[in-house]
This record gives C-alpha cells, sequence and structure tokens, in this order.
C-alpha cells in the first residue's frame, strides 16, 4: 500500500469538474510540497502541479492544485475526453527520507 | 531540449543484476539531482533512490537498500542504476527523473526519461 491515500477512480461527465484527493501525514504533505502528474497508457508521466499549486509551462489553467494541512487536491475543470489518464500525488517524506507516491487515480471523462 | 534517453529492454534471470543508463541532453547535467521510479505492470509509481548532482551523495528508498547503487559520469552526462540479487517482483518500467530546479533538490519531476522494461524470469 501507498504512504499517500488516493481513490481509485473518479469520472465525471465532459465539461465537468473533478476533484482528486491525496491523504498524508505530518511527515510528508504536511511539511513538504505536493507535485501531481499525469499518466497515460504506455507513456512516462508528465508533471502537471508542483509546489502545492504551480503549473508548469504549457498545462493549461483548467488543472489546479490546492493543500491544507496534511492533504493535497488536484482539480480538473471542463473536463474533456483527452484528460482520460492516472493521476499520481507525490512528494518528500522526512520520516523515510525518501519520495513517496499517492497509488494513483483513474479518471473516466 | 531537454532530453533523457534511457538503454533499452533488459531480461534477466533471477538473482541476476541489472544495470539501466540514462543520458542526458540540453541542459548542465552537474547541476541537477536526478531520480529514479520504477512502475510494475498495472501499478502505481513507486520512488527508489536519488542521486546529488555532484555524484557523491545517494539516498536509496528503505526496500532497495543494499540492492541499489546510483551511479553518475559527468564525462559521458549519464547516471546508472544497477539492481542486484533480482527476483520477479523487480519486474517493472523503470524511469529516471530530472526536478525542476537546479542546484537544490525537489519532489517534482519535470523531465522524464522514456523507460526501460526490466523483465525479470526464469
Amino acid at each position: 500500500q501507498s504512504v499517500l491515500t488516493q481513490p481509485p477512480s473518479v469520472s465525471a461527465a465532459p465539461g465537468q469538474k473533478v476533484t482528486i484527493s491525496c491523504s498524508g501525514s505530518s511527515s510528508n504533505i504536511g511539511n513538504n510540497y505536493v507535485s501531481w502528474y499525469q499518466q497515460f497508457p504506455g507513456a512516462a508521466p508528465q508533471l502537471l502541479i508542483f509546489e502545492n499549486g504551480k503549473r508548469p509551462s504549457g498545462i493549461p489553467d483548467r488543472f489546479s492544485g490546492s493543500k491544507s494541512g496534511t492533504s493535497a487536491t488536484l482539480a480538473i475543470t471542463g473536463l474533456q475526453t483527452g484528460d482520460e489518464a492516472d493521476y499520481y500525488c507525490g512528494t518528500w517524506d522526512n520520516s523515510l527520507t525518501g519520495g513517496v507516491f499517492g497509488g494513483g487515480t483513474k479518471v473516466t471523462v | 531540449q531537454v532530453h533523457l534517453v534511457q538503454s533499452g529492454a533488459e531480461v534477466k534471470k533471477p538473482g541476476a543484476s541489472v544495470r539501466v543508463s540514462c543520458e542526458a541532453s540540453g541542459f548542465i547535467f552537474n547541476t541537477y539531482y536526478l531520480h529514479w521510479v520504477r512502475q510494475a505492470p498495472g501499478q502505481g509509481l513507486e520512488w527508489m533512490g536519488r542521486i546529488n548532482p555532484e555524484g557523491d551523495t545517494t539516498n536509496y528508498a528503505q526496500k532497495f537498500q543494499g540492492r541499489l547503487t546510483l551511479t553518475r559520469d559527468s564525462s559521458t552526462s549519464t547516471v546508472s542504476m544497477e539492481l542486484s540479487s533480482l527476483r520477479s517482483e523487480d519486474t517493472a518500467m523503470y524511469y529516471c527523473a530530472r526536478v525542476n530546479t537546479a542546484v537544490v533538490d525537489s519532489d517534482a519531476f519535470n523531465i522524464w526519461g522514456q523507460g526501460t522494461m526490466v523483465s525479470v524470469s526464469s
């Protein structure tokens, strides 16, 4: 089981909004930045969000991230069929002295 | 353009070792931390370890302690991952990844290699 907890799947109709939660603890999310990744089948992950809520250049503002306490959330608005993918949260864990990821969430549109 | 290009797929027998290389281009190699992440078939991402820009400090996930070695060669802009005592559970896609900020480490990996499939089977 993963150190960070994500729902296995979420779904919504095109144009709607989904949110993906990522729950951790004080040793990871509570004291470190959170990143989010999008992964399509057969491809490497792509950075979507870093430092809790910042977007790399080229990432649409339909994707947003936030953090509160020991949990983080990724929101996707204006859902498109092209957003169907797996999404992972990641951060550093001070107790483990290593990176940690959530188990991943499959988004279905 | 910034790229990480990994070596090709490997098939190994249990107990053997595997070495996967990751060649960097398009950025100043010795200013970025590099990490390794793996993904078993149908499973999620698993952080394995990291190596600092100078190549003299590594951190490994507890489960890989004693089996994993990361090295980097600035003359060829290559980082390598060696995993020993392979078992079937090590069958996975292995990725190298660069952090998004130079000099300091980060949890944000903005550049990924294409992945190297390692299959372990008798």
